[in-house]
């Protein structure tokens, strides 16, 4: 079974400093991983993506990398802004899964401006 | 926009009722999904489906029935809810030969 684990739970840093979000898996079989955004009392909003052949993927601040063979993500997003206070979870999809979803618990982040 | 819409939004029902909670999707997609959403859990998978009239288990399936009659429409039952099942629930769809899982507004169920 699939096991995603984010560390650290919650995160507070100072408008403009550049945030790092980490996330683990056990089982290194997978066909992607998805980063989602989740603000308080609402659904998950789709920030990036990448496939298990890909090692990054980028859209404007955001940066994701991801390296299989170790069971890690990383996701970085520049210069943060205190619009980006919400809560950001990773989900794996493993090989042969259905396109089912593991899901992490989450990091909250909180932008202090 | 996913076009996935949720009903209802909040719910508050009592110990030992039934409750169903509707699923809607515009864009004809295949797969649909029901997930629950606690704190310290993320979101965990209840069932699925992967076309009309197929669905199966995710991993927390127990007390729990869905069905899937019409393409569009995916329908979460709790068949006599439990104070365990307060959650708040999130359907989800998986667009063909697309890689992104979108979910749907999400509905807050509170069973007192």
């Amino acid at each position: 079974k699939q096991e995603v684990t984010q560390i650290p739970a919650a995160l507070s840093v100072p408008e403009g400093e550049n945030l790092v979000l980490n996330c683990s898996f056990t089982d290194s079989a997978i066909y992607n991983l998805q980063w989602f955004r989740q603000d308080p009392g609402k659904g998950l909003t789709s920030l990036l993506l990448i496939q298990s052949s890909q090692r990054e993927q980028t859209s404007g601040r955001l940066n994701a990398s991801l390296d299989k063979s170790s069971g890690r993500s990383t996701l970085y997003i520049a210069a943060s802004q205190p619009g980006d206070s919400a809560t950001y979870l990773c989900a794996v999809r493993s090989s042969g899964s259905d396109y089912k979803l593991s899901f992490g618990a989450g990091t909250t982040v909180t932008v202090r401006a | 926009d996913a076009g996935i819409t949720q009903s209802p939004r909040h719910k508050v029902t009592e110990t030992g009722t039934p409750v169903t909670l509707r699923c809607h999707q515009t864009e004809n997609h295949r797969y649909m999904y029901w997930y629950r959403q606690d704190p310290g859990h993320g979101l965990r998978l209840i069932h699925y489906s992967y076309g009309v009239k197929d669905t199966d288990k995710g991993e927390v399936s127990d007390g729990y029935s869905v069905s899937r009659s019409k393409t569009e429409d995916f329908l979460l039952t709790l068949e006599s809810a439990t104070s365990s099942q307060t959650s708040v629930y999130f359907c989800a769809i998986q667009r063909a030969l697309h890689p992104e899982q979108y979910f749907g507004p999400g509905t807050r169920l509170t069973v007192t």
